[in-house]
């Protein structure tokens, strides 16, 4: 079955350190990855799509099928990057519908 | 604001109540999911309405729920005789095209307590 895991529940960082959130996801086909964003009181948004290969806010991902994971990484965290991030399967055919992982809470400490 | 919204953002209910869920998509998307959020967990699918049409439904989607996307524009999710595990945040979300890239935009949500 399609699942998606990642591991940390919580990750503290101090700001200017680099950070990584870890997703892996077991799927057999070409998967379709993203990673979304909920920032303190406001609605899940997107952040990157692997297909696109984009950086956005400093945070890049890249799609290893070999290990089956699609890690966020910044070099440097900021204060600002403090929120849920959740990674997302979409399976590419029929509905698209997401297959979340559980969720990271980043908390970057000044 | 032009995004995906819900009404209402927060429902009290008590147990055996029905209640019913508002999601207006993104004027031009054709595409329409549902999910549920329950503490700690992601978000789960529930349902997904291509046009006026549901294509899909999860098996969490028991008969006590029903959604509805009447002339394909906005949609209800109705949950009858309300339990005590219906408690959650419920989520909508509208997606442009068909294919690989097309991310889905969220709303925010409405959150159900039932006592």
């Amino acid at each position: 079955a399609q699942r998606v895991t990642q591991p940390e529940k919580l990750l503290s960082v101090f700001k200017g350190a680099p950070v990584e959130l870890k997703c892996n996801y077991s799927y057999s086909g070409s998967p379709e990855l993203f990673w979304y964003v909920q920032y303190s009181r406001q609605r899940l948004q997107l952040l990157l799509r692997h297909i696109s290969r984009e950086s956005i806010k400093g945070f890049t991902a890249d799609l290893n099928k070999g290990e089956t994971s699609f890690h966020l990484k910044k070099p440097f965290a900021q204060e600002e990057d403090s929120a849920m991030y959740y990674c997302a399967l979409s399976l590419p055919s029929g509905t698209y519908k997401y297959i979340f992982g559980t969720g990271t809470r980043l908390k970057v400490l000044a | 604001d032009t995004g995906v919204s819900q009404d209402p953002r927060h429902k009290i209910t008590k147990r055996g109540q029905n209640v019913t869920f508002r999601c207006d998509p993104i004027s031009e998307h054709n595409r329409l999911y549902w999910y549920r959020q329950t503490l700690g967990q992601g978000p789960e699918f529930l349902t997904y309405f291509q046009n006026e049409a549901q294509l899909e439904k999860s098996r969490l989607l028991s008969d006590r729920f029903s959604a509805e996307r009447p002339k394909g524009s906005f949609s209800t999710l109705e949950i009858q005789r309300t339990e005590q595990g219906d408690s959650a945040m419920y989520l909508c979300a509208s997606s442009l095209g068909v294919g690989r890239g097309y991310e889905q935009y969220f709303g925010p949500g409405t959150r159900l307590t039932v006592t």
